[in-house]
């Protein structure tokens, strides 16, 4: 079974306007961590956001939150006032156990493209 | 502050030829991780250490492929002899104990 399943193959979203990009994941860890990376078409991988599975509220940096649902195994990626720079692939990624890091499991990934 | 450094950038080479992929991690971290992407496969891990000692090694698909890290500021991946099938593009990464991986801009390896 797949670890972390991204549904949405590709999103339209108009310049603005917020976005939710979906993921869910499967683990039977208490411990674990959910991040988002985005890769623009230049290919670098960018560190996005941080979600603990410990962590009660929902992270947030700048205009990414992760909108975590620990009961419905979900951690969506939400985008407000997207600008045309945020045109990329963007992958959910879950990295299980502690203590000390482990390696990320990634999903298939969501191109979004932000339109004028 | 310097991020990960990969080089080269973008390589191609012919079947058969040996191939090196350098990374230097962001200073202070502890941990490396060799990933590689494929459009089949996605986003892979091959390999990785902490400090300096390779921890898990199962995503590494045969025994042409090696990694070394000789000290915390230096890793090597390497491909011997290449094959077509290895073309990907493959990314380094490091963190600092549980934090966020920061990943290099990855080298594009073509094998022809």
């Amino acid at each position: 079974a797949q670890k972390i399943t991204q549904t949405q193959p590709g999103m339209f979203v108009q310049e603005k306007e917020a976005v939710t990009l979906d993921c869910t994941y499967d683990t039977s860890d208490q411990s674990y961590g959910l991040f988002w990376y985005k890769q623009p078409s230049s290919g670098e991988m960018i560190f996005l956001i941080y979600q603990g599975s410990y962590d009660e509220q929902n992270a947030t940096e700048g205009r990414y939150s992760l909108n975590f649902q620990k009961a419905r195994k979900s951690a969506n990626l939400v985008i407000s006032a997207s600008q045309l720079g945020d045109s990329a692939m963007y992958f959910c990624a879950m990295r299980e156990g502690s203590p000390g890091n482990t390696p990320l499991v990634f999903g298939k990934g969501t191109r979004l493209s932000v339109i004028a | 502050d310097a991020g990960v450094i990969q080089s080269p950038r973008h390589e191609v080479t012919e079947m058969g030829q040996e191939v090196t992929l350098r990374c230097k991690p962001i200073s202070g971290h502890d941990y490396l991780f060799w990933y590689r992407q494929t459009m089949m496969r996605g986003l892979e891990l091959l390999i990785y250490f902490n400090n300096n000692v390779p921890i898990d090694d199962s995503g590494m698909p045969e025994d042409r492929f090696s990694a070394k890290m000789p000290n915390a500021s230096f890793s090597t991946l390497k491909i011997q002899p290449s094959e077509p099938r290895d073309s990907a593009v493959y990314f380094c990464a490091s963190s600092l104990g549980p934090g966020p991986q920061h990943f290099g801009d990855g080298t594009r390896l073509s094998i022809l």
